[in-house]
């Protein structure tokens, strides 16, 4: 099955900086590639996914980019406010499969 | 109005107990999750429903058993509560299988077995 790998695990940035968070992915058949973001004692809630036909999708403040010869993806986060702090999920999924989620990423942005 | 919804959103009890969770979704989607959310937060699959039959079942004691009773609800009844059944279990729905199916995940139940 698919596995999913997530670094870092914490990440802490100033207000302002960019941050970015890397997943790798296991099975070359995936190609939908989702990012949920958690606040605090919230539910996971998407902000922008990709499919494998795009290399790079760019929502505001966020951008997500695709390589699937390296089979890994990125999410950046540009001009981070402390509203941006969570914990963030990359997923992976191919066809009709479910989802598999890495490990998440804490983000915490200092003012 | 919510479109996945499960209740109770605080569940405390003790070991040995049985409890139920509900959840509904109104976004007439085909498919239905629980996920269990531990203290580090990795978020695991346990169950998936499409149209009211089960299709994932992972590796999860046979003390916690889905029941379907339409595609717009998923509860997931836990046997013989044990400590380590403290979690945050998240229901989810999506619009079914193929590429880009992101998933709608209710607000969660925080269980705490004492």
């Amino acid at each position: 099955g698919e596995n999913v790998e997530q670094h870092p695990s914490t990440l802490s940035v100033q207000e302002g900086d960019s941050a970015v968070i890397k997943c790798t992915y296991s099975d070359s058949a995936s190609n939908y590639f989702p990012w949920y973001k958690q606040e605090l004692g919230k539910r996971p809630q998407l902000i922008i996914d990709i499919r494998s036909n795009v290399g790079e999708k760019k929502d505001q403040r966020i951008a997500v980019t695709l390589n699937k010869t390296a089979k890994h993806f990125s999410l950046h986060i540009t001009e981070t406010q402390p509203e941006d702090s969570a914990v963030y999920f990359c997923a992976a999924s191919s066809g009709y499969s479910t989802l598999t989620f890495g490990k998440g990423t804490m983000l915490l942005v200092s003012p | 109005d919510t479109a996945v919804s499960q209740t109770p959103k605080y569940l405390v009890t003790q070991m040995g107990n049985d409890k139920s969770i509900k959840c509904e979704q109104n976004l007439g989607h085909d498919t239905m999750y629980w996920y269990k959310q531990d203290s580090k937060k990795f978020l695991k699959i346990m169950f998936s429903y499409n149209n009211k039959e089960l299709i994932i079942n992972e590796t999860v004691p046979n003390r916690f058993s889905p029941k379907s009773p339409d595609k717009a609800h998923l509860n997931l009844h836990i046997n013989s509560l044990e400590l380590g059944d403290s979690a945050v279990y998240f229901c989810a729905s999506s619009g079914g299988g193929g590429v880009g199916s992101p998933l709608h995940f209710g607000n969660g139940t925080r269980l705490t077995v004492t």
